[in-house]
């Protein structure tokens, strides 16, 4: 099936710092990518859907001043946490589809944020 | 896009067949079902989806019932590896909708 890459797997910052999460589709392109947070022992929380060329938008309550994304290329998207907070700190998942085909969608390997 | 139940958990052992069951009494004609599952600390990964007959591939088989208000995921001979969170999702397959996920159903397969 298809692949989606996140980078890094794991990272670790500090408080008032920002980090970059990195999601790439690597055999096909993706229009819109889908950036997921995940807190322990709970579901995954759609945050925003990224739009290649166009603005993202955001889930109701997420901030899009605190979680910057970027898509500037078919198989490239990145969500940039901005003045990082301990309360920051989840997993954090990407999702794509392939580009004009209506399957499933496939996931990123997700991104553990710790915020210290 | 419809609500589904799963239950929270099962158990399940080892080289038997685990089933799970979702409802999704709202569903609507033109919904699909999707199954993933989740291992411990990593994305979730796509297992099967169907419209309204029963499908099959080399992971699980997924059985709609007529009305396609509920539906069973079958792993037919689950092993450890099979430890996972599994999420059913009820959505419209065009290429820019959402998947919202419920709680899944944490399947625990024993020795």
């Amino acid at each position: 099936g298809a692949v989606v890459s996140q980078h890094p797997s794991r990272v670790i910052c500090k408080s008032g710092t920002s980090v970059k999460i990195e999601c790439r589709s690597l055999d096909f392109q993706a229009t819109t990518m889908f950036w997921y947070r995940q807190f322990p022992k709970q579901s995954l929380m759609l945050m925003a859907t990224s739009n290649e060329g166009s603005k993202a938008t955001y889930e109701q309550g997420v901030e899009k001043d605190k979680f910057l994304i970027n898509h500037a290329s078919l198989t490239l998207s990145t969500l940039t946490v901005t003045s990082a907070h301990p309360e920051d700190s989840s997993f954090y998942i990407c999702s794509a589809r392939d580009f004009g085909k209506n399957t499933e969608a496939f996931f990123g390997q997700g991104t553990r944020l710790t915020v210290v | 896009d419809a609500k589904t139940t799963q239950p929270t958990s099962m158990d399940c052992a080892e080289g038997r067949a685990a089933n799970l069951p979702c409802n999704h009494s709202t569903i609507s004609g033109n919904e699909y079902v999707y199954w993933y599952r989740q291992i411990h600390s990593q994305g979730p990964q796509y297992i099967i989806h169907g419209l309204k007959n029963n499908e099959t591939n080399e992971m699980a088989s997924l059985i709609i019932t007529e009305d396609r208000k509920s539906s069973t995921l079958i792993l037919p001979h689950a092993t450890l590896r099979d430890t996972a969170v599994y999420y059913c999702i009820v959505r419209v397959p065009y290429n820019f909708n959402k998947f919202y996920f419920g709680s899944g159903t944490k399947l625990n397969v024993k020795p």
